[in-house]
């Protein structure tokens, strides 16, 4: 079955430091996504992508924030800047169909900003 | 603006008991509702979904949960509970149409326990 992936699982930094997390969603899939899950806090929305360009984004993402779909299979989600409120368990999610379509979630990746 | 709220944020039940998980909206327009479960250490998985079709909507693994416009709720229930259904679930409400793209918008979870 086919799945989305996510890499690293789990990456310590250091503040200040620029992190990349990647992923790999569905291969037919057009619309993109990252959320965040901030321990012990509601799941939150951070970015759609969709047609190589962002199609909407939370308050959360901010300047500090940016993502890529640079090779056409890759998807990253890039902090520039990594604040220790950044530590988060971020998702990765991919559908067919955007709104009413399925959102297929990888299993994450856990930040950890020291 | 769009909000979910999930009452209790954990539910215990025997094996074989009915689970009732609950789940209220609030939504400015038309509502998408959808149920994910996640097991430890795994992504979230879809459940079922309403996308206003049928109310009641039927989901993997004997799930299945009730579109109530009336009380803006859209809870999960399953007959009777087995041990591998133990895992967090989260309620989430997207705007049907417009431009939304997919953007979820999620409960705190709940997390279920099952007794043997």
């Amino acid at each position: 079955e086919p799945e989305v992936t996510q890499t690293p699982s789990h990456q310590v930094t250091q503040m200040g430091q620029e992190v990349i997390l990647r992923c790999v969603p569905i291969s037919n899939h057009l619309y993109f996504y990252w959320y965040r899950q901030i321990l012990g806090q509601k799941v939150e929305f951070l970015v759609s992508f969709y047609n190589n360009e962002i199609s909407e984004k939370s308050e959360i993402f901010d300047d500090q924030f940016s993502v890529e779909r640079p090779d056409g299979s890759n998807f990253t989600l890039k902090i520039r800047s990594t604040k220790l409120e950044d530590s988060a368990m971020y998702f990765c999610a991919s559908s067919a169909r955007g709104v009413t379509g399925e959102l297929f979630f990888g299993e994450g990746s856990r930040l950890t900003v020291l | 603006a769009q909000s979910v709220t999930q009452l209790g944020s954990h539910v215990s039940v025997s094996e074989g008991a009915l689970v009732l998980l609950r789940c209220n909206y609030s939504s400015s327009v038309p509502p998408y509702l959808f149920w994910y479960v996640q097991y430890p250490n795994q992504g979230l998985q879809l459940l079922l979904k309403y996308t206003s079709a049928a109310t009641l909507v039927k989901g993997i693994n004997g799930f299945e949960a009730e579109f109530k416009k009336s009380e803006t709720s859209f809870h999960l229930t399953k007959p009777s509970a087995h041990m591998s259904d133990a895992a967090e679930y989260f309620c989430a409400v997207s705007a049907a149409g417009g431009t939304s793209y997919g953007k979820l918008t999620f409960g705190q979870g709940t997390i279920l326990t099952v007794h043997p």
